[in-house]
């Protein structure tokens, strides 16, 4: 059974520009989460899809946006990006069960 | 208040000794769940071991245990017979009610000495 799939693992971008950051959840799959995680403020919550639909969002500005598709796979996307949104950002995939969180690898955002 | 905390910033344990990592949260909720992940610094998140607040008994997952003590908010990660690959960042983290969203202790950093 295939894991959380994020991609790109890397990323360099410039000030002002955007980004979409892709995840594609386990097989079976419905809710697909996004987290960022710095060194100064940890692991963050950005927010939450279940067939289609955000269903929780954190805190965090306009700019992070997301969405998923009918397959479940999910994109998140940063626009005029700033140095703080450089970042490792993670995604994490449930199924049915509470008791299961699964997370990719990360992509590695670097803001320049 | 933090909802999850992590006291030990960074821990050193020698080779095959046992080892506990402390976690204490704080919710209203009467049902939520607990994990541990641990994150090497590929970063990587990797589950290892989950407990849900109506559980009796505490989760076990091969040399992974968790310490669930309800009354005292607290549930402490246990690592039998530690290796050299259990060095790595690892955070408790609780989800809440019926929402997926996890949040995140600070972690502890741990670090096996042969």
């Amino acid at each position: 059974k295939a894991g959380v799939t994020q991609t790109p693992r890397y990323l360099i971008k410039t000030r002002g520009q955007q980004v979409t950051l892709s995840c594609s959840p386990i097989s079976g799959h419905r809710s697909v989460s996004w987290y960022q995680q710095t060194p100064g403020q940890g692991l963050q919550f950005l927010f939450e899809y279940f067939s289609e639909t955000q269903r929780n969002k954190g805190n965090f500005p306009g700019r992070f946006s997301g969405r998923q598709f009918s397959n479940s796979r999910s994109e998140m996307n940063v626009s005029t990006l700033e140095l703080g949104d450089s970042a490792l950002y993670l995604c994490a995939s449930s199924g049915t069960g509470i008791t299961e969180a699964f997370f990719g690898q990360g992509t590695r955002l670097t803001v320049v | 208040a933090q909802k999850i905390t992590q006291t030990q910033p960074g821990m050193f344990v020698q080779e095959k000794e046992a080892v506990t990592l402390d976690c204490t949260y704080d919710t209203s909720d009467q049902s939520y769940g607990l994990f541990w992940y641990k994150q090497p610094s590929s970063g990587e998140m990797i589950f290892l071991i989950y407990q849900g607040s109506y559980d009796e008994q505490n989760a076990t997952e091969g040399r992974y245990s968790l310490n669930f003590q309800k009354a005292r908010k607290s549930a402490n990660l246990v690592i039998s017979a530690s290796q050299l690959g259990d060095s790595a960042m690892y955070f408790c983290a609780m989800r809440e009610g019926r929402y997926e969203k996890l949040t995140f202790g600070t972690g502890t950093r741990l670090t096996i000495i042969p």
